[in-house]
């Protein structure tokens, strides 16, 4: 089955600085890559998404990279706030148009934390 | 509408009592998902459901028994738990069917304690 790693687990920047959160993946299969973030108490929210036909794709602040041949994809946030602190997850899976469900398989986490 | 609603928020039971987590999404997903989520850890899949028909049981053990009555609600049901199955339940929902692929929407959660 599938097999994401995230890293870092822990990250701290300064507010105004950019973080960038990586991870891996095992199954070739997987074609569709979403990101969440999740404060404390709340279930994940998704962020940005990319699928396996694209290598990059940028909403304002944030961005995310694709390389299909590496199986490794990137979670940038530039110009970081504090309300950007929280836990990220990076997630994939395969498209449900094959399985008519999305098997979303998560990353370990990364705590971001962004000091003011 | 692109809210996934659950509840109730938190639940407190005993090992020997019977409860029931709700969950409720109108936005014609077709999959609908259940996920336990620890503490400090990434969300697990517990169970899936498509077109109202369970798909995926991650070897679950059968304290927790899943139910769709319709499209638009899944139930989870909760009888003899362990301490240890204290944590976050998460509901989620996604896809539309017939191609159109649709984001994964998450619910705010059941914060389970189990005494």
């Amino acid at each position: 089955g599938e097999n994401v790693e995230q890293h870092p687990s822990t990250l701290s920047v300064q507010e105004g600085d950019s973080a960038v959160i990586k991870c891996t993946y095992s199954d070739s299969a997987s074609n569709y890559f979403p990101w969440y973030k999740q404060e404390l108490g709340k279930g994940p929210q998704l962020i940005i998404d990319i699928r396996s036909n694209v290598g990059e794709k940028k909403d304002q602040r944030i961005a995310v990279t694709l390389n299909k041949t590496a199986k490794h994809f990137s979670l940038h946030i530039t110009e970081t706030q504090p309300e950007d602190s929280a836990v990220y997850f990076c997630a994939a899976s395969q498209s449900p148009r094959e399985t008519s469900y999305d098997k979303v398989i998560f990353g370990p986490g990364t705590s971001l934390s962004v000091i003011p | 509408d692109t809210e996934v609603t659950q509840t109730p928020k938190h639940l407190v039971m005993g090992m020997t009592n019977k409860k029931s987590l709700k969950c409720e999404q109108h936005m014609g997903h077709r999959a609908m998902y259940w996920y336990k989520q620890k503490a400090k850890k990434p969300p697990e899949l517990m169970f899936v459901y498509s077109y109202e028909k369970l798909s995926i049981n991650e070897s679950v053990p059968s304290r927790f028994s899943p139910e769709c009555p319709n499209s638009s609600l899944l139930n989870l049901h909760l009888h003899a738990l362990q301490p240890e199955d204290s944590a976050l339940y998460l509901c989620a929902s996604s896809y539309r069917g017939g191609g159109f692929d649709t984001e994964a929407f998450f619910g705010q959660g059941t914060r389970l304690t189990v005494v």
